[in-house]
């Protein structure tokens, strides 16, 4: 069964950390994605990445970098973590090109205290 | 600049009690509309991908069907299990990436 996984499905840390949330996908596709998701506002695009090394800038990046050294892999790191981001993340993928869709993980709900 | 709506926002039904989520979308040469299930707390699970007007998809007790405008989920018959948020998304351009609507949450009761 093809599949993204995220790391934790569950976190808390404190204000300041660095934080780093890992997605692996093991579908051999060239794009990966991360959102995040909050009542009212639905689900707002972060970072994407079309390629090993390659990473583009979303609608919401500041606070936020990104890693991609391997294809299945893609890390959203929280430099300093604030109250602010606590959320829903969600990481997905889809193959290259256009007209294909995404397969999602099942969430990482993050708590910044 | 590409834009998708869903309505309403949320929606109670029925067991059994028929009815449609619709979804307008504004974009530039439309390459694929998207249908997503999601459940609390769980990330969305693919539905259905329409591409072209007139088309439809079929899944237990959902239909998508899409115009030039907007799509429609419609859901006959309604059970408990049916409950979840509904989003829709359409993809830019060439870029791959996805544009979503904020979801309608559909609640069915027994």
């Amino acid at each position: 069964d093809v599949k993204v996984t995220q790391s934790s499905r569950y976190l808390v840390k404190r204000t300041g950390e660095k934080v780093f949330l890992e997605c692996v996908q093991d579908m051999d596709h060239e794009n990966m994605f991360w959102y995040r998701q909050d009542p009212g506002l639905g689900l707002r695009l972060i970072y994407f990445s079309y390629d090993v090394k390659m990473k583009e800038k979303g609608d919401i990046p500041e606070g936020y970098s990104v890693s991609r050294e391997k294809k299945e892999r893609f890390s959203l790191i929280l430099e300093s973590a604030s109250t602010n981001q606590t959320s829903m993340y969600l990481c997905a993928s889809s193959r290259g090109g256009s007209n294909y869709g995404y397969t999602f993980g099942s969430g990482t709900r993050l708590t910044v205290v | 600049e590409d834009q998708v709506t869903q309505s309403p926002e949320a929606l109670r039904l029925q067991e059994g009690e028929s009815s449609s989520l619709n979804c307008s979308y504004t974009v530039s040469g439309l390459r694929g509309l998207f249908w997503y299930r999601q459940d609390p707390g769980k990330g969305p699970e693919f539905l259905f991908t329409l591409y072209s007007a007139g088309e439809e998809k079929e899944k237990e007790r959902l239909k998508a069907t899409l115009t030039k405008k907007e799509s429609f989920l419609h859901i006959t018959a309604p059970k408990p299990e049916d409950s979840a948020t509904y989003l829709c998304a359409v993809q830019e351009g060439n870029t791959g990436k996805l544009i979503f609507g904020q979801g309608t949450t559909l609640q069915v009761k027994p």
